[in-house]
C-alpha cells in the first residue's frame, strides 16, 4: 500500500478481554515499530522489529503485551486481559533498510478499555 | 538512552519565524537528531534530520552546534496549519529502533 495501515482504527473492549492490533507496513520496509500514546502525552516506545526478529522487547509494559511479525511484513500487537490503563492510541511505524531512514507512521488504533 | 528536553508549549503569529530548541546532553557519537510533527488524531510525520551543523529542506532548517548537546528546529513564516506538536528525537545510527521521543512542544500559531 501507499502508507502504513493499521486496523482497527478504533477498538472498544471490556476489561479482561484480549485484543489484537494489526499493522501493515509499507511494502519493502524491513524495520517496524510499535509505540503507545496516552491522551495528551508523548510517544512511548514498545517494541521494534528488524525483519521478523525483535532484538529489544524491554519497552513492553508488562507480560500481558506481546507482538509478532511474520513474513517480514504484517505485525500484530496482542494485549491480554486488558486493563483500563491500557487505553491509548497504539501507533505503528515502518522504515526502510539503512541508517537513520525516515520512519512512516500509521494513523494509529485508538483502544478504549471499559 | 539519550533523553531529550523541549519546551512544553510555544505561541507564535502567522508569518513569524519559530525556533524550537531541544536539549540532548547525553547524545552519543553515532546518534542522529530527527524532528517529527504531529497533528491531532494522526501519527507523527518526519520533518528533518541532521547530524551536525545545518540542514535545510523545503519546510524547515535544523541547526546543531559543534557539541551536539542541543538542536534548534527553525520554521520560517509559520501559518495556522503549522499548529501541531513537534517532537525532537535522538536515534541510533545503527537503526537499533529504540528511539526515544520526548514529550514534544505544542506550537500554537495565532492569526
Amino acid at each position: 500500500g501507499a502508507g502504513v495501515s493499521q486496523s482497527p482504527s478504533n477498538k472498544v473492549t471490556e476489561k479482561g478481554k484480549d485484543v489484537e492490533l494489526r499493522c501493515d507496513p509499507i511494502s519493502g520496509h524491513t524495520a517496524l515499530y510499535w509505540y503507545r500514546q496516552s491522551l495528551g502525552q508523548g510517544l512511548e516506545f514498545l517494541i521494534y522489529f528488524q525483519g521478523n526478529s525483535a532484538p529489544d522487547k524491554s519497552g513492553l509494559p508488562s507480560d500481558r503485551f506481546s507482538a509478532e511479525r511474520t513474513g517480514g511484513s504484517v505485525s500484530t500487537l496482542t494485549i491480554q486481559r486488558t486493563q483500563q490503563e491500557d487505553s491509548a492510541v497504539y501507533l505503528c511505524a515502518s522504515s526502510g533498510r539503512g541508517q537513520n531512514t525516515e520512519a512512516f507512521f500509521g494513523q494509529g488504533t485508538r483502544l478504549t478499555v471499559v | 538512552l539519550a533523553k531529550t528536553t523541549q519546551p512544553i508549549s510555544m505561541d507564535s503569529y502567522e508569518g513569524q519565524e519559530v525556533n524550537i530548541t531541544c536539549s540532548h546532553n547525553n547524545i552519543a557519537t553515532n546518534d542522529y537528531i530527527t524532528w517529527y510533527q504531529q497533528f491531532p488524531s494522526q501519527g507523527p510525520r518526519f520533518i528533518i534530520q541532521g547530524y551536525k551543523t545545518k540542514v535545510t529542506n523545503e519546510v524547515a532548517s535544523l541547526f546543531i552546534p559543534a557539541d551536539r548537546k542541543s538542536s534548534t528546529l527553525s520554521l520560517p513564516r509559520v501559518s495556522l496549519s503549522d499548529t501541531a506538536v513537534y517532537y525532537c528525537l535522538v536515534e541510533f545510527s545503527t537503526n537499533a529502533g529504540k528511539s526515544t521521543f520526548g514529550d514534544g512542544t505544542t506550537l500554537t500559531v495565532k492569526p
